[in-house]
């Protein structure tokens, strides 16, 4: 199916575990997104990519990693969880030749006990 | 760095006002500013704004931009309780990057 989807939907892991969230997108838009989306606060840019093999910081990139080795995947990497890290987190896309709308995925909820 | 600020934080009316929403921002290289509308999910699209001073429009929910004050607002008529959400406001820059506000808060209760 054509669209932009996140994995897992759900997870609950411990303090200092490693995590993978994992995004996929079938449109081949260029730019890739991760935010995060804690209560009481809109989304915050943890990091974005304007192509495969090219990332950058958003603002709040500290304890995560990501890699973009095909434009289609994004995926983010929690090294060592933190219990500061429980959040809704949304991957999105879009391409800059067209409207500039964010295109989201569904969002996968952290939970870091 | 960039900066979005929406007001108010959050808002109950009851159906059939009109509601106005605030979106002030300071940002580098200024692209695009955008709407999105948030229920139980994923933000979804509404407006998208470039130019000052044009009104986009779609049903009951409408937008404006002034890029000289730097702020837009939304306007919503006729509220429904399905207009209940968290309406964000984004800046997209010429980097590609899209800086989020914290959101307002619509409640409509019948």
């Amino acid at each position: 199916d054509a669209g932009i989807t996140q994995s897992p939907r759900y997870k609950i892991t411990e303090t200092g575990r490693q995590v993978t969230l994992m995004c996929h997108q079938t449109w081949s838009h260029s730019y890739m997104f991760w935010y995060r989306q804690d209560l009481g606060h809109g989304l915050r840019l943890i990091y974005y990519s304007a192509a495969a093999d090219i990332t950058d910081k958003g603002e709040v990139p500290d304890g995560y990693v990501v890699s973009r080795s095909k434009t289609e995947n994004f995926p983010l990497t929690l090294e060592s969880a933190t219990r500061s890290q429980t959040s809704v987190y949304f991957c999105a896309s879009s391409n800059l030749r067209g409207t500039g709308e964010l295109f989201f995925g569904e969002g996968s909820r952290l939970t870091v006990l | 760095e960039d900066k979005v600020v929406q007001s108010p934080l959050s808002l109950v009316v009851h159906e059939g006002d009109t509601v106005t929403l605030n979106c002030s921002y300071e940002v580098t290289n200024f692209r695009s500013l955008l709407w999105y509308k948030q229920e139980k999910k994923a933000p979804t699209f509404l407006f998208m704004l470039t130019s000052s001073g044009i009104e986009k429009k779609s049903g009951r929910l409408s937008s404006i931009l002034d890029k000289k004050e730097l702020f837009s607002i939304l306007n919503i008529t006729a509220t429904q309780t399905g207009d209940s959400a968290i309406y964000l406001c984004a800046v997209e820059g010429l980097t590609g990057k899209s800086t989020f506000g914290d959101g307002t808060t619509l409640t409509v209760k019948p």
